[in-house]
């Protein structure tokens, strides 16, 4: 079963606008992370915000805000004032449990294209 | 602060050559390092992962290899690539020093296999 599902393979939005990027995630284990990745044309993944389980605030960051809602496992990515370089592929990632490696798993990424 | 590096950051290959690719960090000590590959148009996929200096631990058996000879340094190897391999390598970081578990990625690499 998918871990992490991000249900728009693409999404288009109009500079200055906000965006909502889906994900959802999967896990029985009461202690996880949520991070979300941004991959512009270059290739390099940017970490842009983290959210804990066990966090009782949204996470923020400039203008990336992560809408956290534990009961429906959702963990979206809200921009705001979207900017022409915002366009790139967006990754949602979990991390389960404390230890480290195989436990970090990827989504298949949301295309984002800002339109000017 | 901490910086990783990769390189080459591109590279064609004829099948059957050897591969060596090099991932370093700087500014942190002891940290965690991976190795992941991403195909065209695809997720992430994790290869490798090293929570210490000769520990390695791989997550998908395959034609390719890792070492960690140096704290700081982490080698992802081939003896033969295979058509297959071609893809977008990206090399990770994490530290429980650091915002415990974030992975920081460094540029990657592209290898093309002829």
């Amino acid at each position: 079963a998918q871990k992490i599902t991000q249900t728009q393979p693409g999404m288009f939005v109009q500079e200055k606008e906000a965006v909502t990027l889906d994900c959802t995630y999967d896990t029985s284990d009461p202690s996880y992370g949520l991070f979300w990745y941004k991959q512009p044309s270059s290739g390099e993944m940017i970490f842009l915000i983290y959210q804990g389980s066990y966090d009782q605030q949204n996470a923020t960051e400039g203008r990336y805000s992560l809408n956290f809602q534990k009961a429906r496992k959702s963990a979206n990515l809200v921009i705001s004032a979207s900017q022409l370089g915002d366009s790139a592929m967006y990754f949602c990632a979990m991390r389960e449990g404390r230890i480290y490696g195989q436990n970090f798993v990827f989504g298949p990424g949301t295309r984002l294209s800002v339109l000017p | 602060s901490q910086t990783i590096h990769q390189w080459p950051a591109t590279l064609v290959q004829p099948v059957g050559s050897p591969l060596s690719l090099e991932c370093t960090v700087e500014g942190t000590s002891n940290p965690n390092l991976y190795w992941y590959r991403q195909a065209a148009g695809r997720g992430l996929q994790l290869l490798f992962y090293s929570v210490g200096i000769g520990q390695i631990s791989s997550e998908v058996p395959q034609n390719l290899s890792a070492s960690r000879p140096q704290d700081r340094q982490f080698i992802l190897s081939s003896k033969k690539l295979l058509l297959s391999d071609s893809g977008f390598y990206l090399c990770a970081w994490s530290s429980e020093l650091v915002n415990t578990d974030t992975q920081y990625f460094g540029p990657g690499t592209r290898l093309t296999v002829l």
